[in-house]
Order: C-alpha cells, then sequence, then structure tokens
C-alpha cells in the first residue's frame, strides 16, 4: 500500500464547478498537510498549508484534513480554467523540514470554458 | 533573477554521454534538493543538502552524482544514464528547520529523455 493515495485523473469541469480533489494516507504521524499546484512546464508551488485536522480557507480555495478518517481534501470553488493544473498533495509529520515530505501521485484538472 | 531557477530546460543525451543539469536558488534558502517526477508517480527526492552538506541520498545509482559549491548552486551530474531515467528533474529550495513547515520552492525542471 502506497503511503499517500491520490487519484490521478484526469477530472475535468465546466467552468464554475466546484471542484473536490482528494488524498488518503496510512501513517498516522502526519502532522502538517499540504497542497501544490503545477501548470504545464512549470514546477509545484504551495497553494495550501494546514496542521493537525480542521478547515483552512484562502480565497476560493478551502483544504480539510480529518485525521480519523486519514483524508484531506481541497476544494475549488467558481473554478476557473485558470485553476487548469495538476494538484499534489504532500505531508509530513514535522514541520522542521521539507525532506520528510511524502507526496501524492497528482490529480490533473482541467477546468472548460 | 529570483525564485529558483534550472538550466537546461530540456536536455537529449545518449547512454553514453555525460551532461550536467545546474539549479541556482536566489532565496536565501539554507536546503536544496533534487527530486525526479515521472509519469503517474509521486514525487522522489533524491539528494538533499543542508548548508553544502549531503544530508540525504535516497539510494540513487551512482550514474547520478550531486554536487553543491554553495548553498545558493546545485548541480546534479550525469553519466551512462538508463532510458528509464527519462523524467523531469527538479531542483527546490527550503528555509530547513523554522519550524513553519518549510514550504519547497521549485524550479520549472529540466525534462531529460535518454535514448
Amino acid at each position: 500500500q502506497k503511503e499517500v493515495e491520490q487519484d490521478p485523473g484526469p477530472l475535468s469541469v465546466p467552468e464554475g464547478a466546484i471542484v473536490s480533489l482528494n488524498c488518503t494516507y496510512s501513517n498516522s504521524a502526519f502532522q502538517y498537510f499540504m497542497w501544490y499546484r503545477q501548470y504545464s512546464r512549470k514546477g509545484p508551488e504551495l497553494l495550501m498549508y494546514t496542521y493537525s485536522s480542521g478547515n483552512k480557507e484562502d480565497g476560493r480555495f478551502t483544504a480539510q484534513v480529518d485525521k480519523s478518517s486519514k483524508y484531506i481534501s481541497l476544494f475549488i470553488r467558481d473554478s476557473q480554467p485558470s485553476d487548469s493544473a495538476t494538484y499534489l498533495c504532500a505531508m509530513s509529520p514535522s514541520s522542521g523540514s521539507a525532506r520528510q515530505l511524502t507526496f501524492g501521485s497528482g490529480t490533473q484538472l482541467t477546468v472548460l470554458p | 533573477e529570483t525564485g529558483v531557477t534550472q538550466t537546461p530546460r530540456h536536455l537529449v543525451m545518449g547512454m553514453t554521454n555525460k551532461k550536467s543539469l545546474k539549479c541556482e536558488q536566489h532565496l536565501g534558502h539554507n536546503a536544496m534538493y533534487w527530486y525526479k517526477q515521472s509519469a503517474k508517480k509521486p514525487l522522489e527526492l533524491m539528494f538533499v543538502y543542508n548548508f553544502k552538506e549531503q544530508t540525504e541520498n535516497n539510494s540513487v545509482p551512482s550514474r547520478f552524482s550531486p554536487e553543491c559549491p554553495n548553498s545558493s548552486h546545485l548541480f546534479l551530474h550525469l553519466h551512462t544514464l538508463q532510458p528509464e531515467d527519462s523524467a523531469l528533474y527538479l531542483c527546490a529550495s527550503s528555509q530547513d528547520g523554522t519550524g513553519d513547515g518549510s514550504p519547497l520552492h521549485f524550479g520549472n525542471g529540466t525534462r531529460l529523455t535518454v535514448t
């Protein structure tokens, strides 16, 4: 079993739709959870960062963590064609070092105009 | 120049060639990383340098040889590669040890094709 599971997609939605992207994990030591966005021909960029369980909102994006279910989600409201990218989840047991990050394989999202 | 810069953007090499990938970060970070990104697979951490010292080598074959002359520059020297080494090679940097999650800042990668 992979440490982090992420549906690779591809996922296509119409503009304005609510998008839900998810990851499950098996390591209960994970405490820090991140979402990276990667546009075509670009490197990943940090989109959202959360600690432990709960929700975090930033504009149209909401990150949700359910540690009891070992499940994290990224919601995108009013999706735009500019949101078309690959979304990578990442998680770590500690905050001090990026070398402990474990990534999902990424979900490719296309928002159709 | 800002952020993390990688050169070249694309590289095609034969299995007997020797080439190098270059990475430079302008963020003042103390840690630098090489990752391999293959289609439909998670990012694979290859090497970690902290203050120029290699602190991690994730069982990477010796045909990949990293070099970190200072905390702003990182190289990946390649020789006698195999076709399965074809992938996107990403460099990243972070400010380790700050306790803020140490988010990674990535370059745009070098797309490597081994023929």
